[in-house]
């Protein structure tokens, strides 16, 4: 399965202030996903993102909150902008799994996560 | 809207024992469900998917079931091991063929 570097690993953040996820994958993949993982709570799917196309949203989530890009096959950023204690949270990479392929399921291997908290 | 319940209380077993996780789904019908590992600091890791049509499926020590009727799936570690200690999430497909995931299930294997 792919394997997935995930950029920062952990960081502390002012409030107000944005940062920016980098999802970098070995294989290129059509479909990337970005999910929230709040303490306690589910991994929340935040949004698809597609080489070539805008990013598909999900309920609760949106783009001038959560800007994303998709440059190649391989690369994804997620920002996190005008942060505030409540995006404290992990958030995770995730593309198809080559078992979605053979499955028809979509299996997804997921990156290692970034940290943030947010003061 | 859709719902997905695991016990969020952490299930506590002795080594050599067999571990049974629930997972409680309402409000829709999924076309399949899986089940994935989390250890801390890191991400989910993918270990078994089971297809609506199928009642139960094995890998080595891990079988799942999935009861549509019942809307509810049981994940079993036969002969577990203090290496099995994680947190196992469940994921029945959420529409589009995107899974969604429980908050899962922290087990402690006792040595």
């Amino acid at each position: 399965s792919a394997v997935i570097s995930q950029k920062p690993s952990r960081d502390i953040c002012q409030r107000g202030t944005s940062l920016t996820i980098q999802c970098q994958v070995d294989s290129q993949v059509t479909m990337m996903f970005w999910y929230r993982q709040q303490p306690g709570q589910s991994l929340t799917l935040i949004a698809t993102a597609n080489q070539g196309s805008e990013a598909t949203y999900e309920s609760g989530f949106v783009i001038d909150k959560f800007p994303i890009s998709r440059p190649n096959l391989t690369f994804s950023t997620l920002t996190v902008s005008n942060m505030s204690p409540e995006d404290s949270s992990i958030y995770l990479c995730s593309v198809e799994d080559l078992r979605t392929t053979l499955s028809g399921a979509n299996v997804l291997t997921f990156g290692a996560g970034s940290r943030l908290t947010v003061l | 809207s859709q719902k997905i319940e695991q016990n969020s209380e952490a299930l506590n077993i002795q080594e050599g024992k067999t571990a049974t996780l629930t997972c409680n789904y309402t409000n829709y019908s999924p076309a399949y469900l899986q089940w994935y590992r989390q250890d801390p600091g890191r991400g989910p890791v993918f270990l078994l998917l089971i297809r609506e049509n199928e009642k139960e499926k094995r890998k080595e020590r891990l079988k799942v079931t999935f009861d549509t009727t019942l809307k509810q799936s049981l994940f079993h570690i036969t002969a577990s091991q203090p290496a099995d200690s994680a947190t196992y999430l469940c994921a029945p497909e959420g529409g589009s063929y995107i899974p969604t995931f429980g908050r899962g299930t922290s087990l402690i294997v006792h040595p």
